[in-house]
């Protein structure tokens, strides 16, 4: 079975803090994912990556960034946290492709910006 | 941008009962779309994807359709457990990008 794994379960930080998620994937999937998850608003995707070294921006990527410096391990930047970032982020990996091949997710990692 | 919408409210259903869980999505027509499950505190998890020349996919006690002229995909449950109460989602792929649903939380009451 793929395992997704996330650094923390639980992290809380201070506002302007960098923060640093990390999601590292077993199976040797090309492509990574980083989501947020709110209530009433669902997943909502920050950033993705095809392949090593290569990053593309979802639909929220303002006030984050992300590192791909090996196939196995995705990085979610939160270069100055702040309290309207606090939320469950979520990490994903699928094989190449696309529609077709489903996403694998960790068990996310809840962050409180104080 | 996409749009997807589930049922907004809180499905709750009688052990053994057939639970059917709405997806619908404006502003794309999607090659596949995905259902997953997700408990509290958990990742989601893949459970059926579903092509847009198939209009209809099952596995087991779960059965997925998909309506391109309709945009909407309907999700059942056949013979419901108590198990089977989770947050069940539904993405699609646009461009090179994934959108998910809210969500429809469900309850199977023993």
């Amino acid at each position: 079975d793929v395992k997704v794994t996330q650094s923390s379960r639980y992290l809380v930080k201070r506002t302007g803090e960098k923060v640093f998620l990390e999601c590292v994937q077993d199976m040797d999937h090309e492509n990574m994912f980083w989501y947020r998850q709110d209530p009433g608003l669902g997943l909502r995707l920050i950033y993705f990556s095809y392949d090593v070294k290569m990053k593309e921006k979802g639909d929220i990527p303002e006030g984050y960034s992300v590192s791909r410096e090996k196939k196995e391990r995705f990085s979610l930047i939160l270069e100055s946290a702040s309290t309207n970032q606090t939320s469950m982020y979520l990490c994903a990996s699928s094989l190449q492709g696309g529609g077709n091949q489903p996403q694998h997710f960790g068990d996310g990692t809840r962050l409180s910006i104080l | 941008s996409q749009k997807i919408e589930q049922n907004s409210e809180a499905l709750n259903i009688q052990e053994g009962k057939t639970a059917t869980l709405t997806c619908n999505y404006t502003n794309y027509s999607p090659a596949y779309l995905q259902w997953y499950r997700q408990d509290p505190g958990r990742g989601p998890v893949f459970l059926l994807l579903i092509r847009e020349n198939e209009k209809e996919k099952r596995k087991e006690r779960l059965k997925v359709t998909f309506d391109t002229t309709l945009k909407q995909s309907l999700f059942h449950i056949t013979a419901s457990q108590p198990a089977d109460s989770a947050t069940y989602l539904c993405a699609l792929l646009t461009g090179n990008q994934f959108y998910f649903g809210t969500g429809t939380s469900l309850t199977v009451i023993p």
